[in-house]
């Protein structure tokens, strides 16, 4: 049973530039929801998606924004990148009954130059 | 305004030790507490969590005490080994939404 994907591991990107991050979510869950860490921090929730909406934002700006296929998968875009958007940007994903059961991936490293 | 807040920040032990790591919120309206693990390179990992008409809940090695009257919870490791080195999340979330805040975590050094 494949848990949580998300591709790439890695990124580097140069400060204005824009980025766009993929997710899978574990089999069996239809709700994907996108966090940011950053270094030394706890995960920061962005927003979270469910039949293809947005479901629930967290305080990040519209430079932030993100998609969810009909096969609830799921992309997270950045535009205008900042350096303080290095971080690890981390997707989970849960069934829409039991959103509290949250799996993360591991994760992809986004650093700005 | 940290609405959890979790403490310390790192703590090493000796193997067979108990590690303890302690929560506290603020918002009355949380009620679903869970523990999440994060390794190196990983994301983390849901591993254990509790509700607040329990005062404790126990699984393996890993127990959540938690004192609603007091707004605080904490995780116990009993029989801590070196495989259990890794950083510590503690995160509280309320019926509807659940989506957690989190504590800044704890990183947790088991000696051998």
């Amino acid at each position: 049973d494949a848990g949580v994907t998300q591709s790439p591991t890695h990124l580097i990107k140069t400060r204005g530039q824009q980025v766009t991050l993929r997710c899978s979510p574990k089999s069996g869950h239809d709700t994907v929801s996108w966090y940011q860490q950053a270094l030394g921090q706890g995960p920061q929730f962005i927003f979270q998606y469910y039949e293809e909406e947005e479901r629930q934002r967290g305080n990040f700006p519209d430079r932030f924004s993100g998609h969810q296929f009909p096969n609830y998968s799921s992309e997270l875009n950045v535009n205008a990148l900042l350096l303080g958007d290095s971080a690890l940007y981390l997707c989970a994903s849960s069934s829409f009954d039991r959103t509290y059961e949250q799996y993360f991936g591991p994760g992809t490293r986004l650093t700005v130059t | 305004q940290q609405q959890v807040k979790q403490s310390p920040q790192s703590l090493i032990v000796q193997k067979g030790g108990i590690s303890i790591i302690n929560c506290a919120y603020e918002n009355t309206a949380f009620d679903y507490f869970p523990w999440y693990q994060q390794f190196p390179g990983k994301g983390p990992a849901l591993l254990i969590a509790i509700r607040p008409d329990v005062s404790e809940k126990k699984e393996g090695r890993f127990t959540i005490s938690f004192n609603k009257s007091a707004k605080q919870f904490s995780l116990h490791i009993m029989d801590s080994q070196p495989g259990d080195s890794a950083t510590y999340f503690c995160a509280a979330s309320s019926g509807g939404s659940y989506i957690p805040t989190f504590g800044r975590g704890t990183s947790l050094i088991v000696h051998p």
